[in-house]
This record gives structure tokens, C-alpha cells and sequence, in this order.
């Protein structure tokens, strides 16, 4: 069964930094693009980063460019988002998807339950 | 970037009838290498996470319904939801992957009427 499994969520200052983790398991994930989704309280939806399988190019919404990272560790199956910089609108439910191939120009397949992450003084 | 805009922004259908949702981009999605529309469709209910339906445009995601179904090519897409069931209630967004950043439409939230 297909399982991806957020944390590192929570409370932190505006300027702070916070990681996320996305434990994956149920598939080959290093055969995959693994995706952050976020969703603000109450909004829509808004895409944040990709990471390729094959060749580990990554991609960044403008919003989060700079300050945010993506990363896998293909031996942990294991995706990661480094966000540095955080500002108030960066508080959302934060999600981590699986590509639907290993291609990044691919849809999101199975998503996760989502952490909140919460940018407030 | 390419701007996805869903319509409308709310919908009420009675059991049973039939709902259609648009979604309009700002460029065509169409790859013409391999003649694929790069764009999903996703049904999220309250307190869930997303959920894929459609890719490809047109391709049904596994153990997703039939009565589901998306259609259009290049910059104008639709989702159809051929007999509408209780469990259809639910916010419904439109994603294009054809180009970073892979934006997603507004969303549509799906009632009973």
C-alpha cells in the first residue's frame, strides 16, 4: 500500500526556518518525482516544488524561490523541503505528493494527510 | 506563468443530474511532441487531502468511477460528472504540469442542490 507520511510541522517565528520530512513507503520511491503542495486556511491549493526522480532537477513556485529547498533521500525514502525565511504567508497545511511517474511533468497520484506549518510571532 | 481559471466557482446539482466543470488556461497545454494535454483534475473533500481523478486530460485514474470523466484539448478542459452522487460533494481543482510552476485553478466547490 502506497504511504507518504508528513512531519516537522508547527509554530515558528516570521524569519525562522523549519524542514519538513516525507516518509515514503509502498512503492519504489526513488522511481518517482515527489512533489510540496500547500494549502493556506480556508484556500485553494497551491503547488510549491517538484523534484524529478531521474535526474533531480527541481523546480520552485516564485512564492517560496530562494527560500525554500527540495531534496530526496533516495536511501531513506525520504523527501524533504528546507524553508528558510518564513514569512506569515507561509502558514499552510503542507503536502507531499507522489508523482505519477518519474518525470516531473507528471500529475500528483497519492498525496499525504499534511502537516501545518504555522508563521506567527 | 500559466494561469489556470476554473468556472464556476460554485455549483449546486440535484442527485442524479449532471454537473460540468470548466477550466480554462492562459497558454495551450498541449505538448505537441507526443499530443498529450498536461493537465489533472482533483477532487478534494473537507478534512482530506486532495485526490487525483484525471490526467492526461481524459485518462480516469485507477478505481476512480466512470461517471467521472474529463475531456478538451489545448487551453479549454472540462470535467463532467455524468450522474451526480452524495459523495460527489466536494472542492474540485484543475492542475496544469506542462511548465513550471505547475499552477492550479481556483477550485470549484461541488453541492447538492
Amino acid at each position: 500500500e502506497v504511504q507518504v507520511l508528513e512531519s516537522g510541522g508547527g509554530l515558528v517565528q516570521p524569519g525562522g526556518s523549519l524542514r519538513l520530512s516525507c516518509a515514503a513507503s509502498g512503492f519504489t520511491f526513488s522511481s518517482y518525482a515527489m512533489s510540496w503542495v500547500r494549502q493556506a486556511p480556508g484556500k485553494g491549493l497551491e503547488w510549491v516544488s517538484v523534484i524529478c526522480a531521474n535526474n533531480y532537477n527541481t523546480y520552485y513556485a516564485d512564492s517560496v524561490k530562494g527560500r525554500f529547498t527540495i531534496s530526496r533521500d533516495n536511501s531513506k525514502n525520504t523527501l524533504y523541503l528546507q524553508m528558510n525565511s518564513l514569512r506569515a504567508e507561509d502558514t499552510a497545511v503542507y503536502y507531499c505528493a507522489k508523482g505519477s511517474g518519474s518525470s516531473c511533468y507528471s500529475s500528483s497520484g497519492y498525496w499525504g494527510q499534511g502537516t501545518l506549518v504555522t508563521v506567527s510571532s | 506563468d500559466i494561469v489556470m481559471t476554473q468556472s464556476p466557482d460554485s455549483l449546486a446539482v440535484s442527485l442524479g443530474e449532471r454537473a460540468t466543470i470548466n477550466c480554462k488556461s492562459s497558454q495551450s497545454v498541449l505538448y505537441s511532441s507526443n499530443n498529450e494535454n498536461y493537465l489533472a483534475w482533483y477532487q478534494q473533500k473537507p478534512g482530506q487531502p486532495p485526490k487525483l481523478l484525471i490526467y492526461w486530460a481524459s485518462t480516469r485514474e485507477s478505481g476512480v468511477p466512470d461517471r467521472f470523466s474529463g475531456s478538451g484539448s489545448g487551453t479549454d478542459f472540462t470535467l463532467t460528472i455524468s450522474s451526480l452522487q452524495a459523495e460527489d460533494v466536494a472542492v474540485y481543482y484543475c492542475q496544469q504540469y506542462y511548465s513550471s510552476p505547475y499552477t492550479f485553478g481556483q477550485g470549484t466547490k461541488l453541492e447538492i442542490e
